[in-house]
């Protein structure tokens, strides 16, 4: 079985700018999360889909939104680009939304985002 | 706000010597896991431990939770070189619905 998908694998872009990145999760997978990782911060998460419905979201501003197609494919876009968006971003996929039930992520590789 | 803090930030041992992590939480959770990640890449899932278990074992990995206390502990016994990675303890619980992972701990095992 593939793993989760995570494309590009690196991106460069300026302030400003607005950026798009893809997740396609682990086939059977219905629930996709998407995490923020720095030096400074850790991980945050951002935002969690199950079957094309926004579930949770983190205490990131307006600009971060995310989606998830009806394959369970998920895409999180970034506008107006700032210095401090610069991180990797991961996205993780499980059969079930995580949390409560115990829900075991798997993780893609990640987008690393340099903004200039 | 990070639900879990890690214990040490960093820690460096040698091969075969056991090494230790201890998280420690906030609110009431559901159950704890354990993640590892190799230098920029994905998390890897390692164990994960249920709030009504205290002592969980996978392979060469103990882990033990302690509700009243709100920490659990990670123990790697006999390390290798291939365990040089960052660990981290995510918790889920409440209504919460997600996963937060705590800020790490840097192992680093030298051959």
């Amino acid at each position: 079985k593939a793993g989760v998908t995570q494309t590009p694998r690196y991106l460069i872009k300026t302030r400003g700018q607005q950026v798009t990145l893809s997740c396609s999760p682990i086939s059977g997978h219905r629930s996709v999360s998407w995490y923020q990782q720095t030096p400074g911060q850790g991980l945050q998460f951002l935002f969690e889909y199950f079957s094309e419905t926004q579930r949770n979201k983190g205490n990131f501003p307006g600009r971060f939104s995310g989606r998830q197609f009806s394959n369970s494919r998920s895409e999180m876009n970034v506008s107006t680009l700032e210095l401090g968006d610069s991180a990797l971003y991961l996205c993780a996929s499980s059969l079930a939304p995580s949390g409560g039930i115990g829900e075991k992520l798997f993780f893609g590789s990640g987008t690393q985002l340099s903004v200039l | 706000s990070q639900q879990g803090e890690e214990d040490p930030q960093a820690l460096s041992i040698q091969e075969g010597e056991n090494a230790t992590m201890n998280c420690s939480y906030k609110t009431s959770i559901n159950n704890l896991q354990w993640y590892r990640q190799n230098s920029g890449r994905g998390l890897v899932h390692l164990i994960l431990i249920r709030s009504n278990e205290r002592e969980k074992h996978s392979g060469r990995l103990r882990v033990t939770l302690d509700t009243s206390k709100k920490s659990s502990s990670l123990l790697i016994t006999a390390s290798r070189a291939a365990d040089t990675a960052s660990y981290f303890c995510a918790t889920a619980g409440g209504n919460t619905g997600k996963l937060i992972f705590g800020q790490g701990t840097t192992l680093q095992v030298k051959p």
